[in-house]
C-alpha cells in the first residue's frame, strides 16, 4: 500500500514569508503528527491531529500551526519565517489508537534565506 | 516526563562485527519503545518496536533489541554489520496510554561501517 506522502520535498523561502506543507497519511490512518528535525535540536514534536482535532501540541511558537481534513490529510503552516525555521519537517501517520507504530514520510526540506 | 538517552552520537564498527547501539529511557508508565533508522535525505523507517510481551524484539534487517526494565534500557544489536547498515539510528519512547501518541526521540547515533 502507498506510504506517507509529503509535498513538496524541497522548499526555499525568504524570511518573513509563510509556507504550507502537506502530508497524506497511509490509507486508514487517522492520526498525523508533525516533527521538526534540525542538527542542533534533533527531532522535536510539533503537533498531532486525530480525526480533524489537534490532540497534542509541542513547545513551538504560535507561528506554527496545522490542520487536518476529513480525509485525514494534514497541512502545517509556518508564518513569518525565520532563518531558524530551516529544517527537515517530517510527517508521521498511525492508526492513533492502541499500540500501533508511526510511519514517516520522506520529509520536506525547508530552507529559509 | 518521559525521556530517551542514546549513548554515543557516533559509533564505528568493522564490517562483520557486532553492532551495539545504546538507549536508556525514563518513563513513569510502562513505555512503548521504538528504534528507527534514517538514511541520508530520507524519513524514518521503523526497525522494531516494544509494546508488551516478549522482551526480546526482532526487527527488520537482522536487528533486535532487548527491553530490560531493571536497567531501563532498550539497546539495539545486530550480530554482523553490513555496509548498508551505515545510517543514523533513533530510539524513541511513546506514552500512548495517555492517548497522545507523541514520540520522544533520542539525539540519534550515527553508525559508520568500516570495510
Amino acid at each position: 500500500k502507498a506510504g506517507v506522502t509529503q509535498t513538496p520535498r524541497y522548499l526555499i523561502k525568504t524570511r518573513g514569508q509563510q509556507v504550507t506543507l502537506s502530508c497524506s497519511p497511509i490509507s486508514g490512518h487517522r492520526s498525523v503528527s508533525w516533527y521538526q528535525q534540525t542538527p542542533g535540536q534533533g527531532l522535536q514534536f510539533l503537533f498531532e491531529y486525530f480525526s480533524e482535532t489537534q490532540r497534542n501540541k509541542g513547545n513551538f511558537p504560535g507561528r506554527f500551526s496545522g490542520r487536518q481534513f476529513s480525509n485525514s490529510r494534514s497541512e502545517m503552516n509556518v508564518s513569518t519565517l525565520e532563518l531558524g525555521d530551516s529544517a527537515l519537517y517530517l510527517c508521521a501517520s498511525s492508526f492513533g489508537t492502541g499500540n500501533t507504530e508511526a510511519f514517516f514520510g520522506q520529509g520536506t526540506r525547508l530552507t529559509v534565506v | 516526563a518521559q525521556s530517551v538517552t542514546q549513548l554515543g552520537s557516533h559509533v564505528s564498527v568493522s564490517e562483520g562485527a557486532l553492532v551495539l547501539l545504546r538507549c536508556n529511557y525514563s518513563s513513569s508508565v510502562p513505555p512503548y519503545l521504538f528504534w528507527y533508522v534514517q538514511y541520508p535525505n530520507q524519513g524514518l523507517q521503523l526497525l522494531l518496536k516494544y509494546t508488551t510481551g516478549a522482551t526480546l524484539v526482532k526487527g527488520i534487517n537482522g536487528f533486535e533489541a532487548e527491553f530490560k526494565k531493571s536497567e531501563t534500557s532498550f539497546h539495539l544489536t545486530k550480530p554482523s554489520a553490513h555496509m548498508s547498515d551505515a545510517a543514523e539510528y533513533f530510539c524513541a519512547v511513546s506514552d500512548v496510554t495517555s492517548g497522545t501518541y507523541k514520540y520522544i526521540f533520542g539525539t540519534g547515533t550515527r553508525l559508520k561501517v568500516l570495510a
